[in-house]
């Protein structure tokens, strides 16, 4: 059965004070690794997606990487309108199954 | 990217009542969709796949005949929640696929049942 666990599930920076989200996952063969944030009452938002051991992808003050078993969002000198829950899913490569299995999400919050 | 629409954004029905949750994909003909509800302070849960032209593929422990969907188009999936009871009241997301097999997420649908 496929896993993905996050760390660490709240986090709380001072503005400026850079940082990284763990995402550890098992998977009988993953197709990918995606990463989301979710603001309060809203839909997640697609931020990256991560295919292969040793990849990166960035985006603002947002870089991704990712090993056989966990995934890494660094967040650089961070602003208040960061704050929000991130999300990690990933998806199996075995049979036709094409649904994301997510972790429980890490809660940051930016003081100004 | 992709954009998706869900309507309603809200609604308050009472118990015993039906309700119906649409998803739109403006800018992508979407053979995929799925649904998911998400209880406060959770992640997100799979609900059902649903696909274009066919049955929608439930998750276990989710009750078809109470979910109903239907996925008319390329573009609209529908999500109806039949004799509606305060335990279903939760926040509803549905999302498309893309063929990079990217998921790309609506708004969300808060529904109150009282």
């Amino acid at each position: 059965e496929d896993q993905v666990t996050q760390s660490p599930e709240a986090l709380r920076l001072q503005e400026g004070e850079s940082s990284s989200l763990n995402c550890s996952y098992t998977v009988s063969g993953l197709r990918g690794l995606f990463w989301y944030r979710q603001d309060p009452g809203k839909g997640p938002e697609f931020l990256f997606t991560l295919y292969s051991a040793g990849e990166e992808k960035e985006k603002e003050r947002l870089k991704a990487t990712l090993t056989k078993k966990e995934s890494f969002l660094h967040i650089t000198a961070p602003k208040p309108e960061d704050s929000a829950t991130y999300l990690c899913a990933v998806q199996a490569a075995s049979g036709s199954a094409r649904q994301l299995t997510f972790g429980s999400g890490t809660q940051l919050t930016v003081l100004p | 990217g992709a954009v998706v629409s869900q309507h309603p954004s809200w609604v308050i029905c009472k118990s015993g009542t039906s309700v119906k949750i649409e998803c739109r994909s403006l800018d992508f003909q979407a053979t995929t969709m799925f649904w998911y509800r998400q209880f406060p302070k959770q992640s997100l849960m799979l609900m059902a796949t649903s696909n274009e032209g066919s049955k929608a593929t439930y998750e276990q422990g989710v009750e078809k005949d109470k979910f109903l969907i239907n996925h008319a188009s390329l573009t609209l999936s529908t999500l109806t929640v039949t004799s509606a009871h305060p335990e279903d009241s939760s926040f509803y997301i549905c999302s498309v696929l893309r063929e990079s097999y990217e998921q790309y997420f609506g708004p969300g649908t808060r529904l109150t049942v009282t």
